[in-house]
């Protein structure tokens, strides 16, 4: 069965330090990823989507970035967090033509 | 760029009652559509999908699809404390991703 594994569950971190949240899927091979997140209180926002290695839609610019660097990994990176990127971040992940998509635990992030 | 609306609610029922929730999109083309019940802190858990105009049933949940309408919604029968959460509509987005609706809380009363 497919697993999809996302670190760490909580995160705090100043102002303007870096970000990596790493999520990996098991289980399924070239696998569409996903990142969303989730303002609190609020709906769910894609931030970045690929259906393949080195494949990156970005869907809302900011200062966040993607990487597919393997078939199931994908990597949210920041190099310096603002306050507005708290929120709880979101890896999913989906079968190849974009039917149902499946969420890891996610990230609670808090940007002081 | 595609939207999904929800009733936010919260939409409050008793226990044993059937609680509806509704969700409309924009997009005529939208082929798939999902709902996800979401717990406070938790991530999302999908809990229906479908494809066809009509009905859907799997155990106390059945989702509706009126493509002609642009409407599908969720009835949850013998609603029990337990279903109380956030129920979030999605629709895919040209089977590349998905398009989420801000969803709408159901509060089940013992």
């Amino acid at each position: 069965s497919q697993t999809i594994h996302q670190w760490p569950a909580t995160l705090v971190q100043p102002v303007g330090s870096p970000l990596s949240l790493e999520c990996t899927v098991e289980g399924t091979s070239n696998p569409n990823l996903y990142w969303y997140r989730q303002a609190a209180g609020r709906g769910l926002q894609l931030l970045f989507y690929s259906v393949g290695i080195g494949q990156i839609s970005s869907e809302v610019p900011q200062n966040l970035s993607a990487s597919r660097p393997q078939d199931r990994q994908f990597i949210l990176s920041s190099k310096k967090l603002l306050l507005s990127d708290s929120g709880f971040y979101l890896c999913a992940w989906g079968k190849e033509g974009g039917t149902e998509a499946f969420f890891g635990q996610g990230t609670r992030l808090t940007v002081v | 760029q595609k939207e999904v609306e929800q009733n936010s609610g919260p939409l409050s029922v008793p226990e044993g009652a059937i609680a509806s929730l509704n969700c409309t999109y924009s997009d005529r083309g939208s082929q798939s559509f999902f709902w996800y019940r979401q717990y406070s802190g938790k991530s999302p858990e999908l809990i229906m999908s479908i494809y066809s105009n009509g009905d859907k049933e799997d155990g106390r949940f059945t989702a509706q699809l009126n493509k002609a309408s642009q409407y599908v919604s969720l009835l949850i029968r013998d609603s029990q404390p337990s279903d109380s959460a956030t129920y979030l509509c999605a629709v895919d987005n040209y089977g590349q991703n998905f398009v989420f609706g801000p969803g709408t809380r159901l509060s089940v009363l013992p």
